[in-house]
């Protein structure tokens, strides 16, 4: 069974670019859940996706936003980047994300110069 | 979610048992422990969790003391494969899933 798939790995943008991430979850996983992961912070909620619609949001700025297609797959979108915004994007599904542990992807790793 | 208190780092001997500690003191009743592992540069692995029985699978046990106040993981075997940070989690299932908390967790180093 293929496991989380996060695209691209790497990415490099400026400040003031939008960025867009995908995650395709496990298949039959409804559930999908978007982390950002800094050294200073660690792994923080962004929120997370059930049956393409938002059912939780964690405390990021409105810059940060999502979807979720039919099919489950998820998209994250990041307007007028900051170099804070620098950090390891994760992704995790889950079959119902209350019954079920969450599974990550490896990543997005972007850097914003 | 209740607070996870968990020693920063740990050394253990190739083909040990790794038991690794974590304290959860403030734990509620309907709130599960789960742990969690992640190596350099991929995305965090769920390894286990549990409610208040011990549980086993094959990657790991997982000890919860009867008060629920702490746990253990035990890796039966450990490899060098195992050195990752180990997060120890506690998260109540209810419907809407709340963003999981990791903490700082601790950093398992195998030694050859």
């Amino acid at each position: 069974k293929a496991g989380v798939t996060q695209t691209p790995r790497y990415l490099i943008k400026t400040r003031g670019q939008q960025v867009t991430l995908s995650c395709s979850p496990i298949s039959g996983h409804r559930s999908v859940s978007w982390y950002q992961q800094t050294p200073g912070q660690g792994l923080q909620f962004l929120f997370e996706y059930f049956s393409e619609t938002q059912r939780n949001k964690g405390n990021f700025p409105g810059r940060f936003s999502g979807r979720q297609f039919s099919n489950s797959r998820s998209e994250m979108n990041v307007s007028t980047l900051e170099l804070g915004d620098s950090a390891l994007y994760l992704c995790a599904s889950s079959f119902d994300s209350y019954n079920s542990p969450l599974h990550f992807g490896n990543g997005t790793r972007l850097t914003v110069t | 979610d209740a607070k996870t208190t968990q020693p920063p780092s740990m050394d253990c001997a190739e083909g040990r048992a790794a038991n690794l500690p974590c304290n959860h003191s403030t734990i509620s009743g309907n709130e599960y422990v789960y742990w969690y592992r992640q190596i350099h540069s991929q995305g965090p692995q769920y390894i286990i969790h549990g409610l208040k029985n011990n549980e086993t699978n094959e990657m790991a046990s997982l000890i919860i003391t009867e008060d629920r106040k702490s746990s253990t993981l035990i890796l039966p075997h450990a490899t060098l494969r195992d050195t990752a940070v180990y997060y120890c989690i506690v998260r109540v299932k209810r419907g809407g899933a709340d963003g999981l908390t990791f903490g700082k967790g601790t950093h398992l180093i195998i030694q050859p």
